[in-house]
């Protein structure tokens, strides 16, 4: 069946350095694939999408490019913030079917 | 612009007793959705209802049961509490099911802190 797997984390980075968060699925077909954010006592809010093969998702400085040849969709911003502190999801969503979540990613920026 | 509203925010239960989460869209979408989050696990689907009049079980339905009231509002029940549904829970709503609608994200409550002890 359909998968997400993500990088285990948590990922530590001092302000202004450089993310990436990986990302990888499992689907037939071409499903569409997304970026949720989640901070602290909150629900997620969507980041960013894809829904097509090249396409790339941007979003508050965020990027992520829809790979199929590697069946990847990686999450990079070139200067993280404190405020960027959070838990990330990757998904996938394909034709009659509901969203399906990696486990996340804690990311913590430090000033 | 309220999106997607939950109630309660917040709810300790002993083992065995019953209650029922609310959600209510405002967003006149047709797919709702209740997810559980829980540390390691991401989230995971319990129900959705693609449309009005509809329901289908998720990844972890047991122990759980929904009713699509109408369009708007979509509520879970645990009709007998364990401790092993201690989680969080979250509702959500999107434009559509399937097909087309598979490029559309998800608007998600705030959540529902449950504790059964």
């Amino acid at each position: 069946g359909n998968s997400v797997t993500q990088m285990e984390g948590p990922v530590t980075l001092s302000e202004e350095a450089f993310l990436t968060i990986n990302c990888t699925y499992t689907a037939t077909g071409y499903p569409s694939l997304f970026w949720y954010v989640q901070y602290p006592g909150e629900g997620l809010q969507l980041l960013l999408k894809a829904t097509k093969a090249d396409d790339k998702g941007s979003n508050k400085g965020f990027e992520a490019t829809y790979r199929k040849e590697t069946t990847s969709f990686h999450l990079e911003k070139g200067s993280v913030q404190v405020s960027d502190s959070a838990v990330y999801f990757c998904a996938l969503r394909q034709a009659g079917t509901a969203l399906i979540f990696g486990k996340g990613t804690t990311l913590s920026v430090s000033s | 612009n309220a999106g997607v509203t939950q109630t309660p925010k917040f709810q300790v239960l002993k083992t065995g007793q019953s209650m029922t989460l609310q959600c209510a869209q405002d967003m006149n979408h047709n797919s709702m959705y209740w997810y559980r989050q829980d540390p390691g696990m991401g989230l995971r689907l319990i129900y959705y209802s693609a449309s009005e009049g509809t329901t289908d079980k998720g990844e972890v339905p047991n122990g759980y049961n929904v009713s699509r009231l109408n369009k708007r509002e979509f509520s879970l029940r645990l009709e007998s509490a364990a401790p092993s549904q201690t989680s969080v829970y979250f509702c959500a709503s999107s434009e559509g099911a399937g097909g087309g609608g598979s490029s559309y994200g998800y608007t998600f409550g705030s959540g529902t802190r449950l504790t059964v002890v």
